[in-house]
């Protein structure tokens, strides 16, 4: 079954423990992005990568790394998260940057930062 | 502003009627144009594309008018299992922010027994 898997769905930590969380997809896209999703706001894109070794950021970047270095995964880090960074997160995958074929989305990872 | 606008919501509508979803977006290279649908915080998922002559799925209707740069979505004859977030989705082409999707912050759709 064709698939964005990410870990974990839920944690809540506290303010300056780093943690990762991580994503990975089973149909060979080259193209994938994280999302924060925020009451009123919206999905909005905090880092994006075209392909193995090539990461951009996206629209709100700040606070969060990542890294390609495979094509199936791109874990989102959050090297010393703070309460602003409580959120919805997604993962989100599709062919490459130019297709028009659905973009395959996990089942997000609900976090929260004390 | 914002790149994507959508209609306020919540909408809540009886079963059975016409309800009508409006967005505008503000970048005119933007080359795709999607409809997504969320349900309660889980993933998005697609709902369908939006072509220029408009296209139809069903009981759903997507229109593209590129010169007002608005998208639109209808749902007839609405039912429970329609009760959602809609998402406009615009997306740029390769050489306009990397093929980025771009999200609209969402209209909540609730249709009442």
């Amino acid at each position: 079954e064709a698939q964005v898997t990410q870990n974990p769905r839920y944690l809540i930590t506290v303010t300056g423990k780093k943690l990762t969380v991580t994503c990975s997809q089973n149909m060979n896209h080259e193209y994938m992005s994280w999302y924060r999703q925020d009451p009123g706001l919206g999905l909005r894109q905090i880092y994006y990568s075209m392909n193995v070794e090539v990461t951009d950021k996206g629209d709100v970047p700040e606070g969060y790394k990542v890294s390609r270095k495979e094509k199936r995964n791109f874990p989102l880090i959050l090297e010393s998260p703070s309460p602003n960074q409580t959120s919805l997160y997604f993962c989100a995958s599709r062919y490459n940057r130019n297709s028009n074929q659905p973009q395959h989305f996990g089942d997000g990872t609900r976090l929260s930062i004390l | 502003r914002k790149e994507v606008e959508q209609d306020p919501g919540p909408f809540n509508v009886p079963e059975g009627a016409t309800v009508a979803f409006n967005c505008t977006y503000s970048n005119s290279a933007s080359q795709s144009f999607f409809w997504y649908r969320q349900d309660c915080r889980k993933e998005p998922k697609l709902l369908m594309s939006v072509y220029s002559s408009g296209n139809e799925d069903g009981r759903f209707t997507a229109q593209l008018n590129r010169a007002s740069q608005y998208i639109s979505l209808l749902i007839r004859d609405s039912k429970l299992s329609d009760s959602a977030t809609y998402l406009c989705v615009v997306k740029g082409g390769p050489d306009n922010q990397g093929g980025k999707l771009i999200f609209g912050q969402g209209t909540e759709l609730s249709v009442k027994p």
